[in-house]
């Protein structure tokens, strides 16, 4: 079956350190995207990619990095300049934007000390 | 700017009740509507979605919703719900022509024995 997986579901690390969260899909999907979710706040877009070596800022960019290597591959580091990164991860994918709808993977939570 | 607004961000309801999970939402050009359901700590799962045309929109698990331009509005119905329909509800809307996906803050619904 195709879908999006995250790996790993739970990260912990000591402040000041960088993260790697990694989403791998198959679903052939050309558009990736990064959102955190903290509790009663919603999903917010951090990054997204419409296709392979692209990708623009969302709308809390600040401390994060991705890349878009490969169709399948999209990345996400929480650097050290992030200042709450402590939050729950979701990846997701689109055959295109606006009228397709959003897959999403299973997400990871991340705790930083 | 677009924004979208669940004013319930909890609705407590007995099992085999009808409920009604209200999505707002503003946006000066059109728009693209979505309904995701949450399980605790899993992703996001597409329920339904309205991209044109009947603006009665059925979707999976016996869900259904509304779409009224004049309101603004897309609200989310089930005629009876299960024990197991307890999760955490998310409307969302997509700008036309854009990989612009602005979520609302989500409604828990509980479903009580």
């Amino acid at each position: 079956d195709g879908g999006i997986t995250q790996s790993p579901k739970y990260l912990f690390r000591k402040e000041g350190q960088n993260v790697t969260l990694s989403c791998e899909q198959n679903l052939n999907h050309d558009a990736m995207y990064w959102y955190r979710q903290d509790p009663g706040q919603g999903l917010r877009l951090i990054y997204y990619s419409q296709i392979v070596n692209d990708f623009q800022k969302g709308d809390i960019a600040e401390g994060y990095s991705v890349s878009r290597e490969k169709k399948e591959s999209f990345p996400l580091t929480v650097t050290s300049a992030q200042k709450n990164p402590t939050a729950f991860y979701l990846c997701a994918s689109s055959i295109a934007g606006g009228n397709s709808p959003l897959h999403f993977g299973n997400g990871t939570r991340l705790t930083v000390t | 700017a677009q924004s979208v607004t669940q004013l319930d961000s909890q609705v407590p309801v007995f099992e085999e009740a009808p409920v009604e999970l209200r999505c707002n939402y503003s946006s000066s050009v059109s728009v693209y509507l979505f309904w995701y359901v949450q399980y605790p700590n899993q992703g996001l799962q597409l329920l339904l979605k309205y991209l044109s045309g009947s603006t009665l929109v059925k979707g999976i698990n016996g869900f259904e919703a509304e779409f009224n331009k004049s309101q603004t509005s897309f609200h989310l119905r089930k005629p009876s719900v299960h024990i197991s329909d307890t999760a955490e509800y998310f409307c969302a809307v997509s700008l036309s022509g854009t990989y612009k996906y602005i979520f609302g803050t989500g409604t828990r619904l509980k479903v009580l024995a």
